[in-house]
């Protein structure tokens, strides 16, 4: 079945650091891919996504390619804020929008 | 939130007694899902509609029960609370033709306390 795996942590960074949090996917067919962002006592909101391999997803300074030769939906941002302290997931849809799978998720806290 | 309420936000709830929880959408949309999030276990699916009255288990369905009798409207229900429920509740709704592109909108959650 369709799955995906993503770095637990914590992480914690310093401000204006590099953030990449890893995300890979196991999927039939042509998935779409996406994160999402839980800022402390929220919901999930969704932070980017891209629907097809070699598409490019960015928002708020956060960006993930598609990358379907290593199955990787990788986040990144250049220079993190400590209002980026939040939980990321990673997920994914199938082709058919019918299964849609949740990594575990990443805790992020940046430090000033 | 882009149309989804859950109430209430916050219950303290004993054990035995019945619980429900509502999810509230103004989209029009026809999927709709409860989830818990625990730590250590992510987001885990309890049970999902796909139409009004039409509903369907997830992973973790066992001491839970839904119903759907509008399409705005989608009620979790724990018919005798236990102490493995205490979690935080999530509805999220979808667009049939828009969810493999647009993925899930999610509510503020409610966070439930057993004692």
């Amino acid at each position: 079945g369709n799955s995906v795996t993503q770095m637990e942590g914590p992480v914690t960074l310093s401000e204006e650091a590099f953030l990449t949090i890893n995300c890979t996917y196991t999927a039939t067919g042509y998935p779409s891919l996406f994160w999402y962002v839980q800022y402390p006592g929220e919901g999930l909101q969704l932070l980017l996504k891209a629907t097809k391999a070699d598409d490019k997803g960015s928002n708020k300074g956060f960006e993930a390619t598609y990358r379907k030769e290593t199955t990787s939906f990788h986040l990144e941002k250049g220079s993190v804020q400590v209002s980026d302290s939040a939980v990321y997931f990673c997920a994914l849809s199938d082709n058919y929008g019918q299964n849609f799978v949740f990594g575990p998720g990443t805790r992020l806290s940046v430090l000033p | 939130d882009a149309g989804i309420t859950q109430s209430p936000r916050h219950k303290v709830t004993e054990t035995g007694t019945p619980v429900t929880l509502r999810c509230h959408q103004t989209e029009n949309h026809r999927y709709m899902y409860w989830y818990r999030q625990d730590p250590g276990h992510g987001l885990r699916l309890i049970h999902y509609s796909y139409g009004v009255k039409d509903t369907d288990k997830g992973e973790v369905s066992d001491g839970y029960s839904v119903s759907r009798s509008k399409t705005e409207d989608f009620l979790l229900t724990l018919e005798s609370a236990t102490s493995s429920q205490t979690s935080v509740y999530f509805c999220a709704i979808s667009d049939q033709s828009q969810r493999q592109v647009n993925g899930y909108t999610f509510g503020s959650g409610t966070r439930l306390t057993v004692v």
